[in-house]
């Protein structure tokens, strides 16, 4: 059974406008949230996290919001770049993000068209 | 190095031979995972090491697998009579604190033939 899920293989966007990526999860342990970001034959690169204790996070052109209620999170790249092209990984843990592993989904590669 | 290492980068094996994975995590980094991907999947817990405490092995799909990390350092992962399914991206992973997220190396793609 996956704690972690993001429903959406791959999602395709115009450049300049607006990606959301969705990610559910079922463990209400979970206190802790990330975003990764994958290239091919690399590996994945940490882009933004968010504690269960907020509902937002903010880094220059990505947002990360936090719905606890519904167990879901969604990632906002805007405006969308062609080198976001990618595959991104939603990732849950608990302890506050203190110890343990991190749970991922399965992925979701956003293709960013010019 | 200022990264995650790993070696070797590509590994083609026959079915039923062993095979060693390495890792070279980032200096001070207290924590190392490893974690595997398959084809159109996820990335896979297998294994976690933190400091000097005993490792949550509670990812290792079966018995053939196992690791070992040694002097708080480097880090093999071993699978011994490899089958078709082993066949995966092996990632390794270190951090100092979750929180800064890990630092992944770039993989070790294994074909078991």
């Amino acid at each position: 059974d996956q704690q972690v899920k993001q429903n959406s293989p791959s999602l395709s966007v115009q450049e300049g406008r607006i990606s959301i990526l969705n990610c559910d999860y079922t463990n209400s342990m979970f206190d802790y949230f990330l975003w990764y970001k994958k290239y091919p034959a690399e590996g994945p690169t940490f882009l933004i996290s968010i504690s269960s204790i907020k509902d937002k996070n903010e880094d220059g052109r990505f947002t990360v919001f936090l719905n606890k209620s519904a167990k879901h999170l969604s990632l906002h790249i805007v405006p969308s770049q062609p080198g976001d092209s990618a595959v991104y990984f939603c990732a849950a843990m608990g302890y506050g993000g203190s110890q343990g592993n991190l749970i991922f989904g399965k992925g979701t590669k956003l293709s960013v068209k010019p | 190095g200022a990264g995650v290492s790993q070696s070797p980068s590509n590994k083609v094996t026959e079915k039923g031979k062993d095979v060693e994975l390495r890792c070279d995590p980032i200096s001070g980094h207290t924590a190392l995972y490893w974690y595997r991907q398959s084809l159109g999947q996820g990335l896979e817990f297998l294994i976690y090491f933190q400091g000097n405490s005993a490792p949550d092995k509670s990812g290792l799909p079966s018995d053939r697998f196992s690791a070992e990390r040694t002097g708080g350092s480097v880090s093999t992962l071993t699978i011994q009579r490899t089958q078709q399914e082993d066949s995966a991206v092996y990632l390794c992973a270190s951090s100092f604190g979750v929180k800064n997220g890990y630092t992944f190396g770039s993989g070790t793609r294994l074909t078991v033939v």
